[in-house]
């Protein structure tokens, strides 16, 4: 059961433009929220994350939006620059427990 | 800050091996390191979690006896798998959380290939 999608294995976008990765989760107990990046044969880089007691979180050309009643956060990168040619991972985490669940991953392509 | 390290980076074993893989953070104390696997283009999958000094905690499907965790210290952690085979081939991830936060910081991976 996976509790965590993202629906888009992959996205490109043109250099420059706004990169827009989505998120859909089903459990209604997690309360916290991060995006990690990941190149290959690396580690994940965390990047951004947001608490449910916030709809949005803003961190240079990185935000993340949250809408809780339908389940769905995105992060949003303007402007786009090839290094942000990765994939991306959105985690989901109940309250006090540290577990992280992870979705499968969207590798975004900035087109130059 | 907030640096985790895993060695080797890479490794390539017999059937029937083990193979031990470390997991060290390098500037804070890790309270709780978290060893994770990802198949190729699939996501990442919790195999269990650690605290320093006590037992880990597996996830369901993991086998503890196949895949050892010892965390003896505040900065190392460390899995060992067991008599591997083909299938456990696989990219392991460490991370640890610590420090002034809780968010999970990442090694850089181990890709694991059994022949």
């Amino acid at each position: 059961d996976q509790q965590v999608k993202q629906n888009s294995p992959s996205l490109s976008v043109q250099e420059g433009r706004i990169s827009i990765l989505n998120c859909d989760y089903t459990n209604s107990m997690f309360d916290y929220f991060l995006w990690y990046k990941k190149y290959p044969a690396e580690g994940p880089t965390f990047l951004i994350s947001i608490s449910s007691i916030k709809d949005k979180n803003e961190d240079g050309r990185f935000t993340v939006f949250l809408n809780k009643s339908a389940k769905h956060l995105s992060l949003h990168i303007v402007p786009s620059q090839p290094g942000d040619s990765a994939v991306y991972f959105c985690a989901a985490r109940i309250f006090g427990n540290e577990k992280l669940t992870f979705g499968t991953g969207t590798r975004l392509t900035i087109i130059p | 800050g907030a640096v985790v390290s895993q060695h080797p980076s890479r490794v390539i074993c017999k059937s029937g091996t083990s193979v031990k893989i470390e997991c060290r953070s390098l500037d804070f104390q890790a309270t709780t390191m978290f060893w994770y696997r990802q198949f190729p283009k699939q996501s990442l999958m919790l195999m269990a979690t650690s605290n320093e000094g006590s037992k880990a905690t597996y996830e369901q499907g993991v086998e503890k006896d196949k895949f050892l965790i010892n965390h003896a210290s505040l900065t190392l952690s460390t899995l060992t798998v067991t008599s591997a085979h083909p299938e456990d081939s696989s990219f392991y991830i460490c991370s640890a959380t610590g420090g002034r936060t809780d968010t999970q910081y990442f090694g850089p991976g181990t890709r694991l290939t059994v022949l």
